[in-house]
């Protein structure tokens, strides 16, 4: 597996709360993503960014923001978690754009109750 | 923006028959179509990608196709194992700092010996 790690691996919080994912890579890679995948829907882009400080949405950035001060680091966040972001939550990297091949990381899962 | 449609959703098969999964994609411009197969609990992994300029690409018992004209993709596994029993994942990019990969909604592959 490329080297890219997520924190915190399982998460339960209650609805309101903020709650901060993070991403962290060893590969130098230019790239980095969020997706959710939720039952039937299979993996949807929340978030990518192409550079330090340099970000974009995906389909799905509704109650969603990031950042990346670091190449290593992107940091996902949820301001007010709501039930309907219950989800599993995959980081992802890839060292050129969307179409060189992207690696993910080992998911966290995410329960707002 | 880019919608991709897999079929079927679920396909059950015996040890040893083929497998095939097929993709739909409506971007024209897509350029890259990578195969994805998640084992439960786990992350995604690439398990074979195709580009535009290649109708067919084969690794040992896996191969994709690509139509572009139709603009249809097919993953083809032939003898089949069990340890192929996974959820696979189809996806489309047309690159570039705005081409979003995005996904279908997954094939669960159930293979019984």
């Amino acid at each position: 597996d490329a080297g890219i790690t997520q924190s915190p691996r399982h998460k339960v919080t209650e609805t309101g709360t903020p709650v901060t994912l993070r991403c962290h890579q060893t590969e130098n890679h230019r790239y980095m993503y969020w997706y959710r995948q939720d039952p039937g829907h299979g993996l949807r882009l929340i978030h990518y960014s192409y550079g330090v400080k340099d970000t974009d949405k995906g389909e799905v950035s509704d109650g969603y923001s990031v950042s990346r001060s670091k190449t290593e680091d992107f940091l996902l966040t949820l301001e007010s978690a709501t039930s309907s972001q219950t989800s599993v939550y995959f980081c992802a990297i890839s060292n050129r754009d969307s179409s060189d091949t992207q690696y993910f990381g080992p998911g966290t899962r995410l329960t707002v109750l | 923006g880019e919608n991709v449609e897999q079929h079927p959703s679920t396909l059950s098969v015996q040890e040893g028959d083929s497998a095939v999964i097929k993709c739909t994609y409506s971007d024209s411009a897509s350029n890259y179509f990578p195969w994805y197969k998640q084992e439960l609990g786990k992350r995604p992994q690439l398990i074979i990608d195709i580009r535009s300029n290649v109708g067919e690409k084969k690794d040992q018992r896996i191969a994709v196709t690509l139509n572009k004209t139709a603009k249809h993709f097919s993953l083809h596994i032939t003898e089949t194992q069990p340890e192929d029993s996974a959820v696979y994942f189809c996806a489309a990019s047309s690159g570039g700092s705005q081409g979003n990969l995005i996904f279908g909604k997954g094939t669960k592959l159930s293979v019984k010996p």
